[in-house]
């Protein structure tokens, strides 16, 4: 299995409240990418990373900010978290379209109940 | 933009039977085709990954085969069985792009 953790695995919060979810990888692949998985929605892309410090939007980032820091670690922060926000969240890698497979690998996601 | 389309989103089959799961997409440039499955309250595990040029993968008793110029790809699961039961996700790459689309899933239930 890729070495992908996702802390905290559970949360639950107020509205209002800033919210940091942490994902960490073992395995050195160039990007990252967080997703929020919803009934009638599916899986959609909130913001991904192609390198340290590089960084893009996904499809529903409006809410959501990420740093990439180091080449192991994305961090997903809610500047103040609301109902709509409640989810759960998942991490993923992959090494990338050049030179390499493309294939993502999920870590095992972490539920955000926002009260 | 890329849609990804997966009929039916659910299905119910008795033990030992082989199975066909469907995924359609709109838009050919695609990078790679994968596919995932789903436990209940788990992450996405990746079950096979058929890159463009490619026409399918085998792992198993699972065959993923891929028509780009049909917008298709196909999940052929053999001799079903309970453990199989989850949610299968098909997810499509674009060419030149680092993001994926995702379908929402076809749940397989496996009835012993």
């Amino acid at each position: 299995d890729a070495g992908i953790t996702q802390s905290p695995r559970h949360k639950v919060t107020e509205t209002g409240t800033p919210v940091t979810l942490r994902c960490h990888q073992t395995e050195n692949h160039r990007y990252m990418y967080w997703y929020r998985q919803d009934p009638g929605h599916g899986l959609r892309l909130i913001h991904y990373s192609y390198g340290v410090k590089d960084t893009d939007k996904g499809e529903v980032s409006d809410g959501y900010s990420v740093s990439r820091s180091k080449t192991e670690d994305f961090l997903l922060t809610l500047e103040s978290a609301t109902s709509s926000q409640t989810s759960v969240y998942f991490c993923a890698i992959s090494d990338g379209l050049a030179g390499g497979t493309g294939e993502l690998f999920f870590g095992e996601g972490s539920r955000l109940t926002v009260l | 933009k890329q849609e990804v389309t997966q009929i039916p989103a659910a299905l119910s089959v008795p033990e030992g039977e082989n199975l066909v799961l469907n995924c359609s997409f709109t838009d050919s440039a695609i990078y790679n085709l994968q596919w995932f499955r789903q436990d209940p309250g788990k992450g996405l595990t990746s079950l096979l990954l058929i890159q463009s040029s490619q026409r399918e993968q085998t792992s198993g008793r699972l065959n993923a085969s891929l028509d780009k110029s049909s917008g298709r790809s196909t999940l052929y699961i053999a001799a079903s069985q309970p453990g199989d039961s989850a949610t299968y996700l098909c997810a499509v790459t674009r060419a030149n792009a680092g993001k994926s689309t995702f379908g929402d899933g076809t749940t397989l239930t496996v009835k012993p």
